[in-house]
């Protein structure tokens, strides 16, 4: 069966450690992985996007790598802050349909 | 400018009425996808349309209907509702669909 995993349990760190957050994924072949943030009551945010054929893609404190033989993706934040504490998502679109699947989602609690 | 407006914020209906969501896109995009978010889980694609054309059905029964109009709002319906509609209901717009999607805060429906 298709299944997007992300951690079920909350992540939490200390401010300024590195936040590293998982997306794994069976039977899909997506064309690129997306990751969100969403605060409560709120509407997902668009962080990043990444594409089948980059290992590797940077914006500012975040980093994410996408391993399509591994069927995983990694989510870094560097430096990281209580005003990172969030729920994270990661997201496959897939070819043709340009549809977008969502993982469940990871809670990530940075401690001050 | 304005980003994607959803209404209304919040609604309460009984078991077996019928809901119509709205949702105004950014200015500029045509595509709208609808999602249904139950609380601890990662949205749930419903539909995308694009330039006025279903592009895209998750596996929702046929209660659920949208369409979209030449000004590319969009209106999410919900025949006969269940208390498992319950959720809470977001669009998104894009561009074309596929590529980074711009979520508005969604409504949050309850039925009891």
């Amino acid at each position: 069966s298709q299944k997007i995993e992300q951690n079920s349990e909350a992540l939490n760190i200390q401010e300024g450690k590195t936040a590293t957050l998982t997306c794994n994924y069976t039977n899909y072949s997506p064309a690129y992985l997306q990751w969100y943030r969403q605060d409560p009551g709120r509407g997902p945010v668009f962080l990043l996007l990444i594409r089948e054929n980059e290992k590797e893609k940077r914006k500012e404190r975040l980093k994410v790598t996408f391993d399509t033989t591994l069927k995983q993706s990694l989510f870094h934040i560097t430096a990281s802050q209580p005003a990172d504490s969030a729920t994270y998502l990661c997201a496959l679109v897939l070819r043709a349909t340009n549809k977008l699947i969502f993982g469940t989602g990871t809670l990530l609690a940075v401690q001050p | 400018d304005a980003g994607v407006t959803q209404s209304p914020t919040h609604l309460i209906k009984t078991r077996g009425q019928h809901v119509t969501l709205r949702c105004s896109p950014i200015s500029g995009h045509k595509s709208v996808s609808w999602y249904q978010q139950v609380l601890g889980q990662g949205p749930q694609f419903i539909f995308q349309y694009y330039e006025k054309e279903e592009r895209g059905r998750g596996n929702f029964p046929d209660r659920f209907s949208a369409r979209q109009f030449p000004n590319y709002s969009s209106e999410l319906n919900v025949n006969a509702l269940l208390l498992g509609d319950s959720a809470l209901y977001l669009c998104a717009s894009s561009i074309h669909g596929g590529e980074k999607l711009f979520f508005g805060s969604g409504t949050q429906l309850s039925v009891l």
